[in-house]
């Protein structure tokens, strides 16, 4: 089936800093990428669409130019998050869907996660 | 904006009881799909119901989408431990010109008692 490897699984970092998250598509091309964070406790909340070769779109409230995305090739999009602060700190997925239309027999495919804890 | 309410967020059973968790959108959805998140896990998919009215099962698990497609249940039947997690639905909404976008509900926590 379709698998979406994320990486890092978890990273620390300083205050300040940026942090590239990458996910890859492994046996299927991904036309789209969705980015989305969870704070614990809570519900997954859609933060970014990103489609290959094309601009991401930012939901509402979603900071463009603090969370970075680019989706550079079918198999790869990558999230930074820029100067981040404690309040960054969340468990972000990515998941991914092959063409304009749902894998019907897998839904959408999430990588692991990538949770991010800023000191 | 779209929103996708579920409820309740937490349910508590003794095992062998049954389960149901339900999901209202405030638009019409173009599929619904369910997800089951375990204490530390991804969203692992379990289905997807895309025709008015449709019901799906699998094996004690029973999935319905409204004839209006705004709503959705989950129905686990004899619960055991082993259904232990969050449990997520997420409709699907298309963008003209994107394809679909999955907006997800709150989740409902399960917890089964022994």
């Amino acid at each position: 089936g379709a698998v979406v490897s994320q990486h890092p699984s978890w990273v620390i970092c300083k205050s300040g800093t940026s942090v590239k998250i990458e996910c890859r598509s492994l046996d299927f091309q991904a036309t789209t990428m969705f980015w989305y964070r969870q704070f614990p406790k809570q519900s997954l909340m859609l933060m970014a669409t990103s489609n290959e070769g094309s601009k991401a779109t930012y939901e509402q409230g979603v900071e463009k130019d603090k969370f970075l995305i680019n989706h550079a090739s079918l198999t790869l999009s990558t999230l930074t998050v820029t100067s981040a602060h404690p309040e960054d700190s969340s468990f972000y997925i990515c998941s991914a869907r092959v063409g304009m239309r749902t894998v019907l027999s897998h839904g959408y495919t999430f990588g692991s996660g990538t949770r991010l804890t800023v000191v | 904006g779209q929103q996708v309410m579920q409820i309740p967020q937490y349910q508590h059973v003794q095992e062998g009881e049954d389960f149901t968790t339900y999901c209202n959108s405030s638009t019409t959805l173009s599929n619904i799909q369910w997800y089951k998140q375990r204490p530390g896990g991804h969203p692992v998919f379990l289905i997807q119901l895309v025709k008015s009215g449709e019901v799906k099962k699998q094996k004690r698990l029973t999935f319905q989408f409204g004839e209006a497609k705004k709503n959705s249940s989950l129905h686990i039947t004899a619960t055991q431990t082993t259904d232990v997690g969050t449990y997520f639905c997420a409709g699907s909404i298309m963008i003209y010109n994107q394809g679909g976008k999955l907006i997800f509900g709150q989740g409902t926590e399960l917890s089964v008692k022994p």
